[in-house]
């Protein structure tokens, strides 16, 4: 039990639809992340927020549109995705920003497009 | 730019065999070292971390020392159980929260 959620745990989506991600974090924390986890390449960082506001937008596509209403609470909004967008999407969550803190992840929501 | 490089796998061991695996970096200044473990269907878990030149992070038997001489932080383990199979991710951290992963091996522990 890491103390952060994630739903759905699978999605599959035309290219067309529009879906929602949503990550949620039971620690306290301040700092959200988004990554990407695609077969056989590193992990990518694609958003961060820290005390609700974007410290970081890693050049990802317009259609990845983050959202954070508050500390504890991550979305990630997805339209028009291309079938090269399917893969294990995390969200991790840190007492802060500082590389001294330890980021703690969700168990993913693997995508699929078709 | 910082990079992480980790040995290619899948590794396939026998149940309490010993077990390393190997990773290098490149970074400016002192970064911090981590190894994460994925198991199936899950996201990934800290396992252990090493912040300055010759620290040893351990976890659940595994362990890992920071060697700044050779830029490496191998993991090891002296005697694997099935349920260690997973993916171990090595890692790094700069002056940032950006942490710079390696593309993962998988270890598979028979029976």
């Amino acid at each position: 039990e890491t103390g952060v959620t994630q739903t759905p745990r699978h999605l599959v989506m035309g290219m067309t639809n529009k879906k929602s991600l949503k990550c949620e974090q039971h620690l306290g924390h301040n700092a959200m992340y988004w990554y990407k986890q695609s077969a056989k390449k590193p992990l990518e960082l694609m958003f961060v927020y820290s005390l609700e506001e974007r410290v970081e937008n890693n050049s990802v596509p317009s259609r990845f549109s983050p959202e954070c209403p508050n500390s504890s609470h991550l979305f990630l909004h997805l339209h028009t995705l291309q079938p090269e967008d399917s893969a294990l999407y995390l969200c991790a969550s840190s007492l802060s920003v500082r590389f001294t803190d330890t980021q703690y992840f969700g168990p993913g929501t693997r995508l699929t497009v078709l | 730019g910082d990079s992480v490089t980790q040995m290619e796998g899948p590794v396939t061991l026998s149940e309490e065999a010993f077990l390393t695996i190997n990773c290098t970096y490149t970074a400016t200044g002192y970064p911090s070292l981590f190894w994460y473990v994925q198991y199936p269907g899950e996201g990934l878990q800290l396992l252990l971390k090493a912040t300055k030149a010759d620290d040893k992070g351990s976890n659940k038997g595994f362990e890992a020392t920071y060697r700044k001489e050779t830029t490496s932080f191998h993991l090891e383990k002296g005697s694997v159980q099935v349920s260690d199979s997973a993916v171990y991710f090595c890692a790094l951290s700069g002056a940032s929260y950006k942490i710079i992963f390696g593309k993962g091996t998988r270890l598979h522990i028979l029976p």
